[in-house]
């Protein structure tokens, strides 16, 4: 089946980087992607990858592909409190590419 | 105009009540989607339509009926609902691209709490 897993929390400190990790399941995922969710507002595209490449790098952000052990992450560096947000894990799977599959979400909090 | 609306943002209703949630994307897609985010399952996909038709329901209780009269708006339909219905009901659109990506563009959600 289909199942994307994250872990629910991350805190970090300002300036620091952030590490957001993602296992899905389905080996045939054609895009991965990433949402952030802002308080009060709906989720928004941050970045993919296609499922061929093993890193995209995004002005702060660096996303790593291992389709081996069928694992994503998403580092965000010099981390702001304006970072402060839920990142969902997404994937397209072959099977169904009108539909994403979304990950329950990793809650960044930045403290001081 | 913002891409994808939703109306209204908040909603307080009784369970006996019949209400309706309003999505509208000005972004010229023509596959829209209704989510249900809760702190229970952060977000479940309930209903997919593509151009106008559903193409699917992920076993959703038939107290929600969605309707779709063209392909820039998108309703949700409420009745009867249940306490454990309560949370952020979330409308997005795509575009299909002949690459496969797919990037879902969300609204800012409806904020419903049953009584």
């Amino acid at each position: 089946g289909e199942d994307v897993e994250q872990s629910l929390f991350l805190s970090v400190r300002e300036g620091d980087s952030s590490v957001i990790n993602c296992t899905y399941t389905d080996s045939s995922s054609t895009y991965l992607y990433w949402y952030k969710q802002e308080p009060g507002a709906g989720l928004q595209l941050l970045t993919y990858i296609f499922s061929n490449m093993d890193m995209k790098q995004d002005q702060r952000l660096t996303v790593l592909l291992n389709k081996k052990d069928k694992h994503l992450s998403l580092r965000i560096a010099d981390t702001q409190t304006g970072d402060s947000a839920i990142y969902f894990c997404a994937e397209t799977p072959y099977s169904s590419a009108s539909k994403i599959i979304f990950g329950s979400g990793t809650r960044l909090s930045i403290r001081p | 105009e913002t891409g994808v609306t939703q109306t209204p943002r908040h909603l307080v209703m009784g369970m006996t009540n019949k209400k309706s949630l309003k999505c509208e994307q000005h972004l010229g897609h023509n596959a829209m989607y209704w989510y249900k985010q809760s702190a229970k399952k952060p977000l479940e996909l309930m209903f997919v339509y593509n151009f106008k038709e559903q193409t699917e329901n992920n076993s959703v209780p038939s107290r929600f009926s969605p309707e779709c009269p063209n392909s820039s708006h998108l309703f949700l339909h409420l009745h009867t609902l249940q306490p454990e219905d309560s949370a952020l009901y979330l409308c997005a659109s795509s575009q299909e691209e002949t690459s496969g990506r797919h990037e879902q563009f969300f609204g800012p959600g409806t904020r419903l709490t049953v009584l």
